[in-house]
């Protein structure tokens, strides 16, 4: 089991461009959590999802950002036209079906930077 | 929503002594409690958890403790060691996973 994988582990990207950083979540889990993490704080709830479905997008901007998981392939967490201060670590972690109090496992991250 | 404090942001202890950090969460209805450690630049990995229908919770030199009445939990490291040194993350959550929150994180180094 070869856990969860996002990549890329490291983004560069200009403002204005766009960001798709990728997850697939461990064999058999089929609900995906994306946080966002800045320097020296703590994981930011941004989206949950199951398969084809976003059941809770609360802690996600309401612009520029998007999130799906489709039927097919890993997750997809865009962020459009980039701006400075999206530069984070972003984690996305996964649970079994059943996705109440199950425990999330997460990936290494992608680190964006927006130069 | 749910808010948790997490309490000291930083810890320096000596190699053999205990560490203790301390967590407070908001929500009542939370009964889900884990602790993750976080190395520099690796992911989050649960190191412990503990549910609502139990006040304490032992692994090795890790341990939790769950006061449901005030809102408080702790991790109790003993004997540490270097490599015990890390980012370590308490959250609270309830039925649901997305609605657990994290604390800021405590930043513990233990010197040899």
């Amino acid at each position: 089991n070869a856990g969860v994988m996002q990549n890329p582990r490291h983004l560069v990207r200009r403002r204005g461009q766009e960001a798709r950083l990728r997850c697939s979540p461990m064999k058999g889990h089929s609900h995906v959590y994306w946080y966002r993490q800045l320097p020296e704080e703590g994981l930011k709830f941004m989206v949950y999802l199951q398969k084809e479905n976003i059941i809770d997008e609360s802690g996600m901007p309401k612009e520029r950002f998007s999130a799906e998981f489709p039927k097919e392939g890993p997750s997809i967490l865009r962020i459009q036209q980039v701006v400075r201060g999206d530069s984070a670590a972003y984690f996305c972690a996964s649970s079994p079906p059943r996705g109440t109090n199950e425990k999330l496992f997460f990936g290494s991250g992608t680190q964006l930077s927006v130069l | 929503g749910e808010n948790v404090e997490q309490h000291p942001s930083t810890l320096s202890v000596q190699e053999g002594d205990s560490a203790v950090i301390k967590c407070t969460y908001s929500d009542s209805a939370s009964n889900y409690f884990p602790w993750y450690k976080q190395e520099l630049g690796k992911r989050p990995q649960l190191i412990i958890d503990i549910r609502s229908n139990v006040g304490e919770k032992k692994d090795q030199r890790i341990a939790v403790t769950l006061n449901k009445t005030a809102k408080h939990f702790s991790l109790h490291i003993t004997e540490t060691q270097p490599e015990d040194s890390a980012v370590y993350f308490c959250a609270a959550g309830g039925y649901n996973n997305n609605d657990m929150r994290f604390g800021a994180g405590t930043r513990l180094t233990v010197k040899p």
